[in-house]
Order: C-alpha cells, then sequence, then structure tokens
C-alpha cells in the first residue's frame, strides 16, 4: 500500500461546482501539507497542518480550504471551481526530515 | 521570507557526461534541505536530504548534493547521467522539522544518448 493515497487520481469539474480532494496518509506523521504544481512554477503550498487542531494557510490558499479530519486524513476543497484552478495537487505528509509524496490529483476545471 | 531559487529551468547534458543542478536558498536558521525528482505521470520522489554534518551527502541512483551554507547553495550532482535520469527536479527547503517545506520552481533534466 503507498504511504500516501490521493483520490481521485484525475477530475474533470465545471466551473463553479464545489468538489472535495481527499488524502491519507499511513506513516503516522503529524504534518500534512497540500500543494498544487503548474508547468514553470513548481509547487506552491495551498495549506498545511501540524495536527488536527493546526491548520495554516500557504502561499496560495484563496479559492480552497481544508479539513484535517484525523490525523491520517487531510482533505482539500475547492467551493466554486473556476478554470484556473486547473492544475496537479499532490497531498504530502513529513516527519522531522523528508516529505512522502501522493500520486497526484490532475483536476481541469472546464 | 523563505524562498527556494532554481535558476535553470532546464539542464542539457549528454550521457556520460556528469551534470549539475543548481540551487539556492533563503532559510532562516539551519536549513533542512532536500531533492526531489518526478518522473511523468509520477508523484515526487525522495532523492537525498542534508539535515547536519557532512556537508556532501549522497542519495538514491548515484545523485549527490553539496551544502555550501557560504553560498546557500545546494546543488545536485552525478558523475555520469543517464539517458534515465531524465526528469523534473525539485529542491526543497525547511527552517528545521516544524517549519512549512518550500519547493524551488523544478528544473527538467534532459539527458541525450
Amino acid at each position: 500500500d503507498a504511504d500516501v493515497t490521493q483520490t481521485p487520481r484525475n477530475r474533470i469539474t465545471k466551473t463553479g461546482k464545489r468538489i472535495m480532494l481527499e488524502c491519507s496518509q499511513t506513516k503516522g506523521h503529524d504534518r500534512m501539507y497540500w500543494y498544487r504544481q503548474d508547468p514553470g512554477l513548481g509547487l506552491r503550498l495551498i495549506y498545511y497542518s501540524f495536527d488536527v487542531k493546526d491548520i495554516n494557510k500557504g502561499e496560495i490558499s484563496d479559492g480552497y480550504s481544508v479539513s484535517r479530519q484525523a490525523q491520517a486524513k487531510f482533505s482539500l476543497s475547492l467551493e466554486s471551481a473556476i478554470p484556473n484552478q486547473t492544475a496537479l495537487y499532490f497531498c504530502a505528509t513529513r516527519g522531522i526530515t523528508e516529505a512522502f509524496f501522493g500520486q497526484g490529483t490532475r483536476l481541469t476545471v472546464v | 521570507a523563505q524562498s527556494v531559487a532554481q535558476p535553470e529551468d532546464q539542464v542539457n547534458v549528454a550521457e556520460g557526461n556528469p551534470l549539475t543542478v543548481k540551487c539556492t536558498y533563503s532559510v532562516s536558521g539551519n536549513p533542512y534541505l532536500f531533492w526531489y525528482v518526478q518522473y511523468p505521470n509520477r508523484g515526487l520522489q525522495f532523492l537525498l536530504k542534508y539535515i547536519t554534518g557532512d556537508n556532501l551527502v549522497k542519495g538514491s541512483y548515484g545523485f549527490e548534493a553539496e551544502f555550501n551554507k557560504s553560498q546557500t547553495s545546494f546543488h545536485l550532482k552525478k558523475p555520469s547521467a543517464l539517458v534515465s535520469d531524465s526528469a523534473l527536479y525539485f529542491c526543497a527547503a525547511t527552517a528545521g522539522g516544524y517549519n512549512k517545506l518550500i519547493f524551488g520552481a523544478g528544473t527538467r533534466l534532459a539527458v541525450h544518448p
């Protein structure tokens, strides 16, 4: 089983729709992250959480929200999707050192 | 503000030649530094890290990186490139364990036969 599992892997949605991306991890780490990847921009941090009660905005949190349902689960929501949120989204978890990434969710907003 | 810079969008290398992918960072305090690789349609895979100790760190697939505190750099190197090394490489940094992990924009490595 993967250390970090993201669902769905691919999603096409319409402008204005609400969508949730889910992430679960089996590493037992407290820290979890959501990033989006765009060509030429690398990975930009959307939200991060250091434990269930600690949620922090990253550099591009506008238009997104998150929920840390448990230590192992961290979901990302787009309340009203727009086309410029089309991107590859990655969830990650981290111990003291390296981070472990999910396989990514390719989201297309049409 | 914490930041990571990868000054080259793409690096082209002939197979068998040494390669270097550059990374500089701006992090307060003592940095933790990482390199990740992304193959097409895949997630990010960890290559190596610097936390403390020896400035030259060795990682997966024959890669190594040198931490240079005075130049705030952490360049990724490999003595002899393989075509299969062609991928997107990301440098990342954090100011210790309980801080956010910030990535550079990525460098595409193309190794030609």
